[in-house]
Order: C-alpha cells, then structure tokens, then sequence
C-alpha cells in the first residue's frame, strides 16, 4: 500500500520556468491538498479538492493551478517559477476533512 | 490573519520529563483538532486528535485537553523520550471556498528531548 506518492523528490527550476509536481493516492480518498512548508511558517494551503473536477483556492494560491480530472491524481502546477516559491511542497489526502490526513514525502524546489 | 496560534516555538525538554504545546484558534468550521508529528525530511503524520464530545483524549503518553469557551487546546507528552524529538504542528478545520473544513496548521514547534 503505497499510500500518498510525489514525485520528483527535488527539484531545482530558473526563474520563469514552469513545471508540474505530480501526487498520486491509493486510498480512494475524495479530499486531497497541498500545502507548502517554510521555515517558521508551518503548513500553508495551496490549493485543494473535494473530489473529480472539483477544485478551489486555499490561503497561498497565487502563482499555482491544479486540476483533477481522476480520483487518484492531484497535479501542482507552477506557471512561471520564482524565488519566492522555494519551498517544500506536500501533498495530502483524506476519507474527508475531518478525517486523518495522509501526506507524501515531500518535494523540495528551489528556484534561482 | 493568523487563524492558529501554536506555542512555543521551540522545547528542550530532559528525558522522563513533561512537554507541553499549546494552540488558540479564532473561528473553526467544526470540532475536530488533530496533533500532527514530523520528523526530518519526512511528510507531517497524525499523532492523536480530539472531537468535541470530550474535553481530554489520551493515548499512551500522549494527552489532548481542549478548552472549547478559551478555543485553545494543547498536547501534552508524558515521560519524553529522545525519539519524542520532532516538530509537532496543530491544525484547526477552516472553511476556505465552499468546503466544510480544511485543515490550517500552526506554525510549529521544534521539541527536543536530551538525553
């Protein structure tokens, strides 16, 4: 049971560059987010979703999109990289919001 | 706005000894606050959560006692252990868009215990 899977586990872009951070669960859980962690900051919501096509902003949006067009798969999407997004990302997922919330193990970006 | 408010930042607590971690929240979409433990270079994972028909939950040595009127609640780690030593963050369920409830964490605390 591979639980919640991000890939790559690092990653280094240029400024202006895009890409795309991948999350894949295996537990047919409808909820699923992200969340960047900074020093200091704890854990900030990206984005999330309440099931297939469904998506919304959390605290931290600007600069990300995602979409998921499948139960198992959530894709972060950065349009135009910066400084600014160097951060380690996670993936979460969960039965519902007020059930546990799995993690991945995290991608960490740089962007210079 | 901060939402959740987590302290302290950083413990250092000697081995067989009580740490204790506090968090104060402003408005919460429904009553269900989770500890969340992580270790270095890994992903956040669930230690122990509360849900609002008690005021105290306990598992192992492990305790969360919620103050629904002060909208605090706090964990406490009974005869800590070097292994204890990690970064706990709470998390409250706030209604961002039109979902019931995500989950917004503290901004941490770095415990350490000395041996």
């Amino acid at each position: 049971n591979a639980g919640v899977t991000q890939t790559p586990k690092f990653q280094v872009l240029k400024t202006g560059q895009s890409m795309t951070l991948q999350c894949a669960q295996d537990m047919n859980h409808e909820y699923m987010s992200w969340y960047r962690q900074d020093p200091g900051m704890g854990l900030r919501l990206i984005h999330y979703s309440v099931g297939a096509g469904i998506t919304d902003q959390g605290e931290v949006p600007n600069g990300y999109n995602v979409s998921r067009s499948t139960t198992e798969d959530f894709p972060l999407r950065l349009l135009s990289a910066a400084p600014s997004q160097t951060s380690v990302y996670f993936c979460a997922s969960s039965y519902w919001t007020n059930g546990e919330a799995f993690f991945g193990q995290g991608t960490r970006l740089t962007v210079v | 706005q901060q939402q959740v408010k987590q302290s302290p930042q950083s413990l250092i607590v000697q081995k067989g000894g009580i740490s204790i971690i506090n968090c104060a929240y402003e408005n919460t979409a429904f009553d269900y606050f989770p500890w969340y433990q992580q270790f270095p270079g890994k992903g956040p994972a669930l230690l122990i959560a509360i849900r609002p028909d008690v005021s105290e939950k306990k598992e192992g040595r492990f305790t969360i006692s919620f103050n629904k009127s002060a909208k605090q609640f706090s964990l406490h780690i009974m005869d800590s252990q070097p292994g204890d030593s990690a970064t706990y963050f709470c998390a409250v369920p706030v209604n961002y868009g039109g979902s019931q409830g995500n989950l917004i964490f503290g901004k941490g605390t770095k415990l350490s215990v000395k041996p």
